[in-house]
């Protein structure tokens, strides 16, 4: 089974901190994504990864950054956390090809004061 | 661009059949994903469709047309666990970064006894 799994379940940080939420996968995938989730704005990419060392914007990269030094780690950051920053973060990865189904981490639900 | 619309709630009775709809206008088009989520839990791939027509899984079915950008999910003889938000989601065409989704804002389905 595949297995994604994310650094924290839950994390609270206060306004200008600077947050970090790992990503690792267990199957060698070479594509890996960052996600936001908010009540009724659905599932919305903010940032994706095709390969070690690169990374593409998705729909909302503002005030979000990536990194991805290695194949099974895909890093989020938030230089400085803002209240609207407030939110479920799901990371996932997939392999290449057009049927392959992505496969989601448990998510963290961030809290910013 | 991409838009996806799916309702954001639906109600059915356990026992019963449901078919939760989702229509996409998109530039381009190369596949629609359904995933279940349980509350507080990741997604989870249901179903894919490229082509025209009914793919069928156990008592899950899914429906694609693309010339009407419409495709739909089918629950069969629903059970209390199916009780879950249920998201559609597009997959562009073959290009550079077309590992990419873009996600509906997801219909949540609450079973009743």
């Amino acid at each position: 089974d595949v297995k994604v799994t994310q650094s924290s379940r839950y994390l609270v940080k206060r306004t200008g901190e600077k947050v970090f939420l790992e990503c690792v996968q267990d199957m060698d995938h070479e594509n890996m994504f960052w996600y936001r989730q908010d009540p009724g704005l659905g599932l919305r990419l903010i940032y994706f990864s095709y390969d070690v060392k690169m990374k593409e914007k998705g729909d909302i990269p503002e005030g979000y950054s990536v990194s991805r030094e290695k194949k099974e780690r895909f890093s989020l950051i938030l230089e400085s956390a803002s209240t609207n920053q407030t939110s479920m973060y799901l990371c996932a990865s997939s392999l290449s090809g057009d049927q392959e189904t992505q496969y989601f981490g448990p998510g963290t639900r961030l809290l910013v004061l | 661009g991409q838009n996806i619309d799916q309702p954001t709630e639906m109600t059915a009775t356990e026992g019963a059949i449901v078919q939760i709809n989702c229509t996409y206008q998109t530039s381009g088009f190369n596949g629609l994903f359904w995933y279940q989520q349980h509350a507080g839990e990741a997604p989870t791939f249901l179903s894919y469709n490229v082509l025209d027509g009914l793919e069928e899984k156990g008592r899950f079915s899914s429906f694609l047309s693309r010339s009407k950008g419409y495709s739909y999910l089918l629950l069969k003889e629903l059970q209390m666990k199916d009780s879950a938000s249920y998201l559609c989601a597009v997959r562009p065409p073959f290009n550079f970064g077309n590992e990419k989704l873009t996600f509906g804002t997801g219909t949540r389905l609450t079973i009743i006894p």
